[in-house]
């Protein structure tokens, strides 16, 4: 079954820092793999996605993410985190199969960002 | 390009009653696609439309859930006899046809059932 990770439920990190989300995925095939990013009571803003080529990609509001195939992962980074950054974040996994069109999600983790 | 837009974006009912939400997609995308989010999960896939023609659905989508695209425009999902579990938030998201389009979400429905 095709699945997503998020092991981790929130990041806590101070303005300033670096910040990384954590994101694997267990998937039959080559994924697309895709950042969704979410405010309460809002529905989902896009990030960025990974489709081919260049394992780093970068995003909106100056986020990037790599992916790593071999370890499965699909991280989210920002060199410097912003409070306004605090929110709910996902990982989503989508398989090009015929038949079939459907993101599947992990459970997301909430990042806090200290002033 | 306005948006993906959903209506209501709240809507409270007793259980036993039908709901019925509509999803707007942005105007040139013809696919549809209906989520639902439970509070702290993720969204989990309910069903999706190319034009007006359902391709997917989803073992969630129980014989209580329907869903129509009928001019491949916009969408509505209709719950009847509405259950406590039905409460959630449903989203509506739309893109081109093609997996590596980003699929765009709308605000959402929060459906409440007393």
């Amino acid at each position: 079954a095709q699945s997503v990770a998020q092991p981790e439920d929130q990041v806590n990190v101070a303005e300033g820092n670096p910040l990384t989300v954590k994101c694997t995925y267990s998937v039959s095939g080559n994924p697309y793999l895709f950042w969704y990013v979410q405010y309460p009571n809002r529905g989902l803003q896009f990030l960025l996605k990974y489709i081919t080529g260049d394992n780093l990609v970068k995003g909106s509001y100056g986020f990037e993410a790599e992916f790593n195939k071999s370890q499965t992962s699909f991280h989210l980074k920002k060199p410097s985190a912003l409070v306004s950054d605090s929110a709910l974040y996902f990982c989503a996994v989508r398989v090009p199969r015929r038949g079939t069109d459907k993101l599947i999600f992990g459970t997301g983790t909430r990042l806090q960002v200290f002033p | 390009d306005t948006g993906v837009s959903q209506d209501p974006r709240h809507k409270i009912t007793k259980r036993g009653q039908n709901v019925t939400f509509r999803c707007d997609p942005i105007s040139e995308h013809n696919r549809l696609y209906w989520y639902r989010q439970t509070l702290g999960q993720g969204p989990e896939f309910l069903t999706y439309f190319q034009n007006e023609a359902q391709l997917e659905k989803s073992r969630l989508l129980s014989d209580r859930f329907s869903a129509e695209r009928p001019k491949g425009s916009f969408s509505t999902l209709e719950i009847q006899r509405t259950e406590q579990g039905d409460s959630a938030m449903y989203l509506c998201a739309s893109s081109l046809q093609g997996f590596q389009e980003t699929q765009y979400f709308g605000p959402g429905t929060r459906l409440l059932v007393l």
